[in-house]
């Protein structure tokens, strides 16, 4: 099975930290996203990326920052944490160009800025 | 730009109904379109995928249709139980290889009483 692991289950900041999350997949795809969610909106698209050292913005970029520097890491990095970052984060990978395969998702990381 | 409706928003029925969850997209062009479960605080789990050729996928007491013309999906959970309770979420991948993200419906929150 394609498994994406996420570091933390649950993660406590203080409000202008610099904060990673951290995302690994072990399949070889090369496509990896990160979202975040919360109540009333939905999942929404942070970044995502296609390949090693490529990055692309999603729908909600502002205050988040991303590195791929292997295929199989991808850190989403809030570079000063604010409250309104509270949020559960997903992290997901993909095959590209497979039709026949979908996204697989980790098991996302809670994360509280206080 | 894509948008993706779920309806209902919740829904709640007696253990051992069949039930229909609805999922429309405005977009018909997508690649591919997958149905997810989440339950309380948790990641995303794939349930089926449907890709933009098919009509149908089935996995046990799951059902997922497709009329890309029409703009439509459906799930059918056959002989509920109260273990399909959780929050059910459809996301569709927009034609290009599927590198640049899902696009997600708000979800569906499912109870089953037993």
């Amino acid at each position: 099975d394609v498994k994406v692991t996420q570091s933390s289950r649950y993660l406590v900041k203080r409000t202008g930290e610099k904060v990673f999350l951290e995302c690994v997949q072990d399949m070889d795809h090369e496509n990896m996203f990160w979202y975040r969610q919360d109540p009333g909106l939905g999942l929404r698209l942070i970044y995502f990326s296609y390949d090693v050292k490529m990055k692309e913005k999603g729908d909600i970029p502002e205050g988040y920052s991303v590195s791929r520097e292997k295929k199989e890491r991808f850190s989403l990095i809030l570079e000063s944490a604010s409250t309104n970052q509270t949020s559960m984060y997903l992290c997901a990978s993909s095959l590209w160009g497979q039709a026949n395969y979908g996204y697989t998702f980790g098991s996302g990381t809670r994360l509280t800025v206080v | 730009k894509q948008e993706v409706t779920q309806i209902p928003a919740a829904l709640s029925v007696p253990e051992g109904e069949n039930l229909v969850l609805n999922c429309s997209f405005t977009d018909s062009a997508i690649y591919n379109l997958q149905w997810f479960r989440q339950d309380p605080g948790k990641g995303l789990t794939s349930l089926l995928l449907i890709q933009s050729s098919q009509r149908e996928q089935t996995s046990g007491r799951l059902n997922a249709s497709l009329d890309k013309s029409s703009g439509r999906s459906t799930l059918y959970i056959a002989a509920s139980q109260p273990g399909d309770s959780a929050t059910y979420l459809c996301a569709v991948t927009d034609s290009g290889g599927g590198a640049d993200g899902l696009t997600f419906g708000k979800g569906t929150h499912l109870i089953i009483q037993p």
